[in-house]
């Protein structure tokens, strides 16, 4: 069964970092692609970062909103993706989800439950 | 970045109905387009993609068509599970944005 757990999220004050995972299971992680998305309260999803898979070379996209501050990677011989998130502000306060897509214009099949991270002093 | 406009944006329907939901896109976007299903507490989950490929294991009263600039996704005949918010998602460019959602109520 494909599975995808997300962790790390939680409280942080304004400025400071957080590191969240993405553990998957179930099928060969490193075929595949990993999205980060994140739903604020309320509202619609939004892409975050994506990392493709080492068969397209392993390189990454970023939204305009977390360019410069978050930083996506991942660990295959773990099964595992990272979002670094550094300069956090109020705003990027949201449910963030992992998903993994096959290739840049395939869709997101399999996401994980999320993560929360709030941001306030 | 490529908008993409839900309409309607709240739509209130009985089970047993038919109802359309339509994603317009800002530029055209070919047939990269998906669909997807959120209930509350929940991720979201694939029914559509390319436009009309239904996601595996997805029932068939969801369909999808469109291409370019105008898209659909159409229940045939709602059962009560399928009351939920509804996005669309395009592929075509990053970033890679999503409809505002398509909120389907019970009447």
């Amino acid at each position: 069964e494909v599975q995808l757990v997300e962790s790390g999220g939680g409280l942080v004050e304004p400025g400071r970092s957080l590191r969240l995972s993405c553990t998957a299971s179930g099928f060969t992680f490193g075929d595949y692609g990993v999205n980060w998305f994140r739903q604020a309260p309320g509202m619609g999803p939004e892409w975050v970062a994506f990392i493709r898979s080492k068969v397209y070379g392993g390189t990454i996209e970023y939204a305009a909103s977390v360019k410069d501050r978050f930083i996506i990677s991942r660990d295959d011989s773990k099964s595992i993706a990272y979002l670094q998130m550094n300069s956090l502000r109020t705003e990027d306060t949201a449910m963030y989800f992992c998903a993994r897509r096959s290739y840049d214009t395939s869709p997101s099949d399999y996401w994980g439950q999320g993560t929360l991270v709030t941001v306030s002093s | 970045d490529i908008q993409l406009t839900q309409s309607p944006s709240f739509l209130s329907a009985s089970v047993g109905d038919r109802v359309t939901i339509t994603c317009r896109a800002s530029q055209g976007i070919s047939s990269y387009l998906a669909w997807y299903q959120q209930k509350p507490g929940k991720a979201p989950k694939l029914l559509i993609y390319a436009a009309s490929a239904l996601q595996s294991g997805v029932s068939s009263r969801f369909s999808g068509s469109g291409s370019g600039t105008e898209f659909t996704l159409t229940i045939s005949s709602l059962q009560p599970e399928d009351f939920a918010t509804y996005y669309c998602q395009q592929l075509n460019t990053y970033p890679y944005t999503f409809g505002q959602g398509t909120k389907l109520e019970i009447k």
